[in-house]
């Protein structure tokens, strides 16, 4: 099945700054890249997407970029505050395989004011 | 329209006991998924139902079970728990038309003594 690995595990950066997290996933037929963000005590919350047809999407502050030769997923977010603050996961599934999805362990943001 | 809700929120149980968590998808979802969130371990696909049916299951032991009801709702029972049973338990709905996007619930923290 699907192998999904996320980095760095938590990350530090200064308010304004840009921070950057990784995703690798193994199985060549997942085609869908959703990024989720779970702030302390809530439920996780789908933020961007990315489909393997298209290489970078953008949303104000966010992007994602999809290297699908090289199978790495990467979520950018630029000018950094204190509320990105939060765990980022990524994930990946086979569009036809219902909703079976394969999630990264998380990467923990702090943004320091 | 409500979101996903869950029930009970917060449970103490004791290792052997079994457990049942109720998820109630949004109105007009038919997909409900389940998923494991522990501490480093990210999120695991437990199992996901449309219409009554269980369409996937991920590689969790035969102690995890599940089924959903005409309307929707679906409960996942856990039997002979143990210590590592520990966990938030989360379930997520997605409309038809869109299959591909999940709505969380808050999910069900379960600890196991």
């Amino acid at each position: 099945g699907e192998n999904v690995e996320q980095h760095p595990s938590t990350l530090s950066v200064q308010e304004g700054d840009s921070a950057v997290i990784k995703c690798t996933y193994s199985d060549s037929a997942s085609n869908y890249f959703p990024w989720y963000k779970q702030e302390l005590g809530k439920r996780p919350q789908l933020i961007i997407d990315i489909r393997s047809n298209v290489g970078e999407k953008k949303d104000q502050r966010i992007a994602v970029t999809l290297n699908k030769t090289a199978k790495h997923f990467s979520l950018h977010i630029t000018e950094t505050q204190p509320e990105d603050s939060a765990v980022y996961f990524c994930a990946a599934k086979v569009v036809i395989d219902f909703n079976k999805f394969y999630f990264g362990s998380g990467t923990k943001l702090n943004v320091k004011p | 329209k409500a979101g996903v809700t869950q029930t009970p929120r917060y449970l103490i149980k004791t290792r052997g006991q079994q457990v049942t968590l109720s998820c109630s998808p949004i109105s007009g979802h038919r997909s409900v998924s389940w998923y494991q969130q522990t501490p480093g371990q990210g999120l695991q696909f437990l199992f996901e139902y449309f219409s009554e049916t269980q369409r996937n299951k991920g590689n969790f032991p035969g102690r995890f079970s599940g089924r959903q009801f005409s309307n929707s709702r679906s409960e996942m029972n856990v039997s002979t728990l143990e210590l590592g049973d520990s966990a938030l338990y989360l379930c997520a709905s997605s409309p038809s038309q869109d299959p591909k996007t999940q709505y969380f619930g808050p999910g069900t923290r379960l600890l196991v003594l």
